[in-house]
């Protein structure tokens, strides 16, 4: 998947406990996409990242849910106090500068809540 | 109704046929993607578009931005073309919104 890195691949946390996805994202890209794509449905935007900075988090649910792209170092999606209603693929893009570019995907990570 | 919409939501064809999956979306866009996802695995951007038609392989991805209507045809299909296909419209800051995708079988 063209360089963008995500880990882990698989998640497994018990509800209450707190999840952190991570996502490098491919070199020289500057833009960090995150979706998440619930069980039988379809992807949807989270948020996205310039580095140090939030640009579009119209996605987020409003509570438990963060993400960070920090100047050194990958994406951070985390979410606090996970639900069984969390369980689902997160997928995290990137792209370059510049409008539109093409976003290139990561693996994602499958995060199952028990 | 969504802003993007897929047709057909499953299709299953026998091997060599001629594939085509259609998209319409009711939003200004800047370009659209089409983008490939097998079971269980990660997502690959197939093309990104905004205007006229490109060509990789046997895939052919068309767009008529008058129309607000995109196409992905796939020829001589096999059986390893097998997949979800998902047509994702550009909005403002690149924000991708997702059509709901296409189950693609291909039969032996």
């Amino acid at each position: 998947n063209a360089g963008v890195m995500q880990n882990p691949r698989h998640l497994v946390r018990r509800r209450g406990q707190e999840a952190r996805l991570r996502c490098s994202p491919m070199k020289g890209h500057s833009h960090v996409y995150w979706y998440r794509q619930l069980p039988e449905e379809g992807l949807k935007f989270m948020v996205y990242l310039q580095k140090e900075n939030i640009i579009d988090e119209s996605g987020m649910p409003k509570e438990r849910f963060s993400a960070e792209f920090p100047k050194e170092g990958p994406s951070i999606l985390r979410i606090q106090q996970v639900v069984r209603g969390d369980s689902a693929a997160y997928f995290c893009a990137s792209a370059s500068q510049g409008s539109p570019q093409p976003q290139h995907f990561g693996d994602g990570t499958r995060l199952s809540i028990l | 109704k969504n802003e993007v919409e897929q047709s057909p939501q499953n299709l299953t064809a026998q091997e060599g046929e001629f594939i085509t999956i259609n998209c319409s979306y009711s939003v200004g866009i800047s370009a659209l993607h089409w983008l490939q996802q097998h079971p269980g695995g990660g997502i690959v951007s197939l093309f990104m578009l905004s205007s006229g038609k490109k060509k990789h392989g046997r895939l052919i991805a068309t767009i008529n931005i008058q129309e607000k209507h995109s196409s992905l045809h796939i020829t001589a299909s096999h059986p390893r073309d097998s997949a979800v296909y998902i047509c994702a419209v550009i909005q403002g800051a690149q924000k991708l919104v997702f059509g709901q995708g296409t189950r693609l079988t291909i039969n032996p």
